[in-house]
């Protein structure tokens, strides 16, 4: 069956440092993955999409990686700030669905 | 321009109790979604809509209802409520299909069935 794992439920970095998340999928051929930022008690925000012929996408302090080979997904966020503590969520799209297809997330503590 | 809004935001239902959660965007977009989402899960698709007059079943549908008669308005019905759906439901729009468009989401209703 169709899976999407993020690596950890938890991951807890020092302020400054670069925090990345994995988000691996099994029996998936994703044609774009997403990433969002969900604050507790609100709803998802979307931060970026990266195509399946797209390796590397950028914003700000944010990178996000995509290794269609390995099957894997990986987010980074550069000189973290205790204010991007929060979870983040990676979802898929198939080719011909209409929707998305959302990990469980990872929930990131930036320390002061 | 307030985006995706979502009323009730808390519900409390006795079992077999009924009500509609309600979903307005402002955005103009074609494709609406509803989710839920469970304490340590990830959001689970429950119906979508691409237009109006036209909707269709996402991963979780059973015991819920929808309808699509205008762009704006995407209103999700629980008939029998049961334990099961308690549960956070975010409602949530995009322009295109919501694999490759972003997808914005509404602040969510708690809904707790005892």
């Amino acid at each position: 069956s169709q899976k999407i794992e993020q690596n950890s439920e938890a991951l807890n970095i020092q302020e400054g440092k670069t925090a990345t998340l994995t988000c691996n999928y099994t029996n998936y051929s994703p044609a774009y993955l997403q990433w969002y930022r969900q604050d507790p008690g609100r709803g998802p925000v979307f931060l970026l999409l990266i195509r399946e012929n797209e390796k590397e996408k950028r914003k700000e302090r944010l990178k996000v990686t995509f290794d269609t080979t390995l099957k894997q997904s990986l987010f980074h966020i550069t000189a973290s700030q205790p204010a991007d503590s929060a979870t983040y969520l990676c979802a898929l799209h198939r080719t011909g669905a209409n929707n998305l297809f959302f990990g469980t997330g990872t929930r990131l503590t930036v320390i002061p | 321009n307030a985006g995706v809004t979502q009323t009730p935001k808390f519900r409390i239902l006795k079992i077999g109790q009924s009500m509609t959660l309600q979903c307005t965007q402002d955005m103009n977009h074609n494709y609406m979604y509803w989710y839920r989402q469970d304490p340590g899960m990830g959001l689970k698709l429950i119906y979508y809509s691409v237009g109006a007059g036209i909707t269709d079943k996402g991963e979780v549908p059973n015991g819920y209802n929808v309808s699509r008669s205008t762009t704006e308005d995407f209103p999700l019905r629980l008939e029998l409520a049961a334990p099961s759906q308690t549960s956070v439901y975010f409602c949530a729009s995009s322009y295109g299909t919501g694999g490759r468009n972003e997808q914005f989401f509404g602040p969510g209703t708690r809904l707790t069935v005892l």
